[in-house]
């Protein structure tokens, strides 16, 4: 069965910064592109960035660009997202995502809380 | 970005009908369409892809059809553990991917 579990969430100050971490476990990690796709409360899904098996290719979402970059350690079975200079507007629950296909997601984590407020 | 709308917003139906949830892209995407169910505290779970393809295990009473910009997913005999809120997912010459704003299943 595969596992997806996302860590690192936490209440932060404007302007700072966040490491969030998504460990696969349940498929051979090493062939799968993952996603990190995130829902601001009570409001719908926004995808958020991709990376390729190999880290090859690497995608944002224009509201994340330059302030958001995702990374993975295959030897881990690991993806993360690294976030700086956060906004009120980054407050969402952030899930990782993937599907051997690529863009339709079969596999989600159970999402981390990310919460920007001073 | 290919902007995706949904309709109806929110719909209250009752156990054993069937229902009819609309997705519209801002252009025509080729059946590159994704639908997805949440359930509140829970993450999305893909229910049909490629406009039509019902992803495993998912109950048969799901269906989706269209082409072009227009789709739709049909869920016949409502049960009622199919309450929760249906996203449609567009994928057409990815990235970006964009969501529909989602539409909310009440069970009467």
């Amino acid at each position: 069965e595969v596992q997806l579990v996302e860590s690192g969430g936490d209440l932060v100050q404007p302007g700072g910064s966040l490491r969030l971490s998504c460990a696969a476990s349940g498929l051979d990690f090493n062939r799968f592109a993952m996603n990190w796709v995130r829902q601001a409360p009570g409001k719908g899904l926004e995808w958020v960035a991709y990376i390729s098996s190999t880290s090859g290719t690497i995608h944002y979402a224009d509201s994340v660009k330059g302030r958001f970059t995702v990374s993975r350690d295959n030897a881990k079975n690991s993806v993360y997202l690294q976030t700086i200079s956060l906004k009120d507007e980054d407050t969402a629950l952030y899930y990782c995502a993937t599907g051997i296909t690529g863009w339709q997601f079969p596999h989600w984590g159970q999402g981390t809380l990310v919460v920007v407020s001073s | 970005d290919i902007q995706m709308t949904q309709s109806p917003s929110s719909l209250s139906t009752s156990v054993g009908d069937r229902v009819t949830i609309t997705c519209r892209a801002s252009q025509g995407i080729s059946s590159s369409l994704a639908w997805y169910q949440q359930k509140p505290g829970q993450a999305p779970k893909l229910l049909i892809y490629a406009a039509s393809r019902l992803e495993r295990g998912v109950p048969s009473r799901f269906s989706g059809s269209g082409s072009g910009a227009d789709y739709t997913l049909t869920i016949s005999n409502l049960q009622p553990e199919d309450f929760g809120t249906y996203y449609c997912q567009q994928y057409y010459n990815a990235p970006p991917i964009t969501f529909g704003p989602g539409t909310k299943v009440d069970i009467k």
